[in-house]
């Protein structure tokens, strides 16, 4: 079975723009979550889908969004660039039921770099 | 508040036996995961415990008290390439909770 895919795996950009990044869960997999890893702060949630909905979000201003596709498919937007926003993005897919989030399994990452 | 603590580094011999403790002030608790990351790679999933007591999965076994608000994950016969950063992090409802891991170095 493929696991967690996640493109592009390195990102160079600078402030003010904006920037879209994507994951594909391991097939069967409906829930997505994104993480920002930082060495400072480690892994920190951003936000979940379920089912194409958003069922939970994390701390982080509203230039940070998401969506899901039907397929499962998630991509994650970042607008207005921060040098502050230079972090690992992390995507992790689960098997989750509508009761709740199970075992999740992390996809290499994106690492992005703000200049 | 959310609140995971661990060490940040912890040193070791191979062959030997390691804990590494955490502790959580969360406001809700569904469970406690611990995941392995190499250097420059994803996490990887190692165990999960929800209720008390002790998991035990091949070399690694993962404790979780949670009057407490503890856990630990025992590291037996260490090898090289457990030199890595062990992050603990507790299940809040749907979201994981992460602490800032600690980096563990395993040396001959």
């Amino acid at each position: 079975k493929a696991g967690v895919t996640q493109t592009p795996r390195y990102l160079i950009k600078t402030r003010g723009q904006q920037v879209t990044l994507s994951c594909s869960p391991i097939s069967g997999h409906r829930s997505v979550s994104w993480y920002q890893q930082t060495p400072g702060q480690g892994l920190q949630f951003l936000f979940e889908y379920f089912s194409e909905t958003q069922r939970n979000k994390g701390n982080f201003p509203g230039r940070f969004s998401g969506r899901q596709f039907s397929n499962s498919r998630s991509e994650m937007n970042v607008s207005t660039l921060e040098l502050g926003d230079s972090a690992l993005y992390l995507c992790a897919s689960s098997l989750a039921a509508r009761r709740g989030l199970l075992e999740q399994y992390f996809g290499p990452g994106t690492r992005l770099t703000v200049t | 508040g959310q609140n995971i603590d661990q060490p940040t580094e912890m040193t070791a011999t191979e062959g030997a036996i390691v804990q590494i403790n955490c502790t959580y002030q969360t406001s809700g608790f569904n469970g406690l995961f611990w995941y392995q990351q190499h250097a420059g790679e994803a996490p990887t999933f190692l165990s999960y415990n929800v209720l008390d007591g002790l998991e035990e999965k091949g070399r690694f076994s993962s404790f979780l008290s949670r009057s407490k608000g503890y856990s630990y994950l025992l590291l037996k016969e260490l090898q090289m390439k457990d030199s890595a950063s062990y992050l603990c992090a507790v299940k809040d409802t749907d979201k994981l909770i992460f602490g800032t891991g600690t980096r563990l170095q395993v040396f001959p």
